[in-house]
């Protein structure tokens, strides 16, 4: 079974619509990242969580919300989703007990907002 | 602000080597990593290197860095087709905060 889990994995919904990505992990890991990919922009950071009371923004977190409902998951929201939000998403991991802080990440959620 | 680059695509044939380079900007990383995305996949970590290590070998992988340049660039030896996919480089964002930067990442197309 794959560590670092994410459903759905594709998903089609219209703009304005609120919908939630979910992300599971059963690393045992305390840190929790949600990125997006654009063509041409390589990943970009929308939130982490280095434990379940611990939520920052990262660099694009205007649209989004997170919940950390447990050590194991973190889910990502989109309010009121728009075309721009169109994008594959990646969940990962990491241990703040590694040194070399790698991060594990899941198979991605392809999103498209029409 | 912080910024990791990346030339957008490579193409080799099979058997040459393939040379994929990244330019960074904060240089109190601890680490500094490959990544590799084959279609249709999530990320994988491919290598990572110490910052105080000028260059690391992993079988075909060689990743070498140059400090002063703020310059890391990934060497794949005997590029195979199974080579083909994108690569990203990752520096930690503010220090190793966990956070990580990402190169907008390489298309290498490997030719039979």
């Amino acid at each position: 079974d794959a560590d670092v889990t994410q459903t759905p994995r594709n998903r089609i919904t219209k703009t304005g619509k609120r919908i939630m990505l979910e992300c599971s992990q059963t690393k045992g890991h305390d840190r929790m990242y949600w990125y997006r990919q654009d063509p041409g922009l390589g990943l970009r950071l929308i939130y982490y969580s280095f434990d379940v009371k611990d939520i920052n923004k990262g660099e694009i977190s205007d649209g989004y919300s997170v919940s950390r409902q447990a050590q194991a998951k973190f889910s990502l929201s989109l309010e009121s989703a728009i075309p721009n939000q169109t994008a594959l998403y990646f969940c990962a991991t990491s241990s703040r007990q590694d040194k070399s802080e790698t991060q594990y990440f899941g198979p991605g959620t392809r999103l498209l907002v029409l | 602000g912080e910024d990791v680059e990346q030339s957008l695509f490579l193409s080799v044939r099979e058997g040459d080597s393939s040379v994929i380079n990244c330019t960074y900007t904060d240089s109190s990383s601890t680490y500094l990593y490959w990544y590799k995305q084959e279609p249709g996949a999530g990320l994988q970590l491919l290598t990572y290197i110490f910052s105080n290590m000028d260059m690391k070998q992993d079988q075909r992988l060689t990743v070498l860095l140059n400090k002063k340049d703020k310059h890391l660039s990934l060497r794949i030896a005997d590029t195979q087709t199974g080579d083909s996919a994108i690569y990203f480089c990752a520096d930690p964002w503010g220090g190793n905060t966990g956070k990580l930067i990402f190169g907008q990442g390489t298309t290498l197309q490997v030719k039979p």
